[in-house]
């Protein structure tokens, strides 16, 4: 079935340093797609959405960058904090239904 | 604006016995979702419910949970005759439409002994 899977379980990071957190989706029907974060004990939060028109989208310290013809997504991260340890995940949302399908998730640990 | 809330935050339950979760949406939020997330693993979707109606199952386990979403109240997921395997987070979303995406609220951590 579609599928949205990630490349690397775990991400270690020193501090100050950009992070690059991947992911590849396989439902070429999803048009738009989100990360979230999640820390420890706590439900997702929201960091950043894309839909399937633009190739780029930029937020506080975050950029998304989404590339179609390969079906693949990355996270990227300015200077990393400490604050941004956490769990890194990706969901597509296809058009044709409203149900959110998430990876299996990115540790991010950041490093002194 | 509170956000999504999910109470109780932690449950434990015998097994046999019945789980009861609840979900608030934001105000203004007319979706709401379910999942379930098994400790180092991704969100699993469960069921997608609006106002009185239950618009996708399809991650639901056929036997023993069930979903609803009245016109007054929060949403509830309930587990029946619980067994060790249905210890997970979780988790309900809402939004405010099919063109946006999900606040989730904190979850529902069940503990089944």
């Amino acid at each position: 079935g579609e599928s949205v899977g990630l490349h690397l379980p775990t991400l270690s990071v020193q501090e100050g340093d950009n992070s690059i957190i991947n992911c590849a989706y396989s439902n070429s029907a999803s048009d738009y797609f989100i990360w979230y974060k999640q820390e420890s004990g706590k439900g997702p939060q929201f960091i950043i959405d894309i839909r399937s028109n633009m190739d780029k989208r930029q937020g506080q310290r975050v950029t998304v960058l989404l590339n179609k013809t390969v079906k693949h997504l990355s996270l990227q991260i300015a200077a990393t904090q400490p604050g941004d340890s956490a769990v890194y995940f990706c969901a597509e949302k296809d058009g044709n239904t409203d149900k959110l399908i998430f990876g299996t998730g990115t540790r991010l640990q950041v490093f002194p | 604006n509170a956000g999504v809330m999910q109470n109780p935050r932690h449950l434990v339950r015998r097994r046999g016995q019945e789980a009861r979760l609840r979900c608030s949406p934001m105000k203004g939020h007319s979706h709401v979702y379910w999942y379930r997330q098994l400790p180092e693993e991704g969100l699993k979707f469960m069921v997608y419910l609006q106002k009185e109606n239950i618009i996708d199952e399809s991650g639901m386990p056929k036997e023993r949970f069930s979903a609803e979403f009245p016109k007054e109240g929060p949403s509830i997921l309930r587990i029946q005759q619980v067994v060790r395997g249905d210890s997970a987070a979780y988790f309900c979303a809402s939004s405010p439409g099919q063109q946006y995406g999900y606040t989730f609220g904190s979850g529902t951590r069940l503990t089944v002994v």
